[in-house]
């Protein structure tokens, strides 16, 4: 089946910028995620990309797609201590509505 | 005016014992979906609802039975708990034909003891 890889763990120090990585097997990708999950809470999505689209920046956020390499990129610029949190990446391919999840990035903010 | 909520958020219960948990959405979608996190926090989908028709089911012991009543709701009923049926629960609703970005509850936590 396809899959949606990314490492495991980030640790920047506060007010760095961060950057988590995403790589996906899919090559029919239409939409790709980024979502958010806080501590004790259910995932938010955080931002999301179409697949004919390089770039997508959003206030803090960017996000970085190189269709080619299959490769999905988050930028938090300036991290804070509450951008600690769980970020998974996810892609929905088409004729699909079920996204397929990757097993989410532990970033971790420290002063 | 919560999206998606489940009841109940917390549930401790005994090995061999049966529970539901329920998921209701107010946003007018038309899929809904169950995951479950285990410890190492990997998402793993259940089921998938759309239309009140089940989609998807994954392997998934048939102790689990999932209910949907209407399009607004996806119970789940988990029969004889075991020990490694712990782990966080969440309800999700989605759009089909939108850009496919899900909605999640704040999960529920099942701890078999």
């Amino acid at each position: 089946g396809e899959d949606v890889e990314q490492s495991l763990f980030l640790s920047v120090r506060e007010g760095d910028s961060s950057v988590i990585n995403c790589t996906y097997t899919d090559s029919s990708s239409t939409y790709l995620y980024w979502y958010k999950q806080e501590p004790g809470a259910g995932l938010q999505l955080l931002t999301y990309i179409f697949s004919n689209m390089d770039m997508k920046q959003d206030q803090r956020l960017t996000v970085l797609l190189n269709k080619k390499d299959k490769h999905l990129s988050l930028r938090i610029a300036d991290t804070q201590t509450g951008d600690s949190a769980i970020y998974f990446c996810a892609e929905i391919s088409g004729g699909s509505y079920i996204p397929t999840f990757g097993r989410g990035t532990s970033l971790i903010v420290h002063p | 005016d919560t999206a998606v909520s489940q009841t109940p958020k917390y549930l401790v219960t005994q090995m061999g014992n049966d529970k539901s948990i329920k998921c209701e959405q107010n946003l007018g979608h038309d899929t809904m979906y169950w995951y479950k996190q285990d410890s190492k926090k990997f998402l793993k989908i259940m089921f998938s609802y759309n239309n009140k028709e089940l989609i998807i089911n994954e392997t998934v012991p048939n102790r689990f039975s999932p209910k949907s009543p209407d399009k607004a709701h996806l119970n789940l009923h988990i029969n004889s708990l075991e020990l490694g049926d712990s782990a966080v629960y969440f309800c999700a609703s989605s759009q089909a034909s939108g850009r496919g970005e899900q909605y999640f509850g704040p999960g529920t936590r099942l701890t078999v003891t």
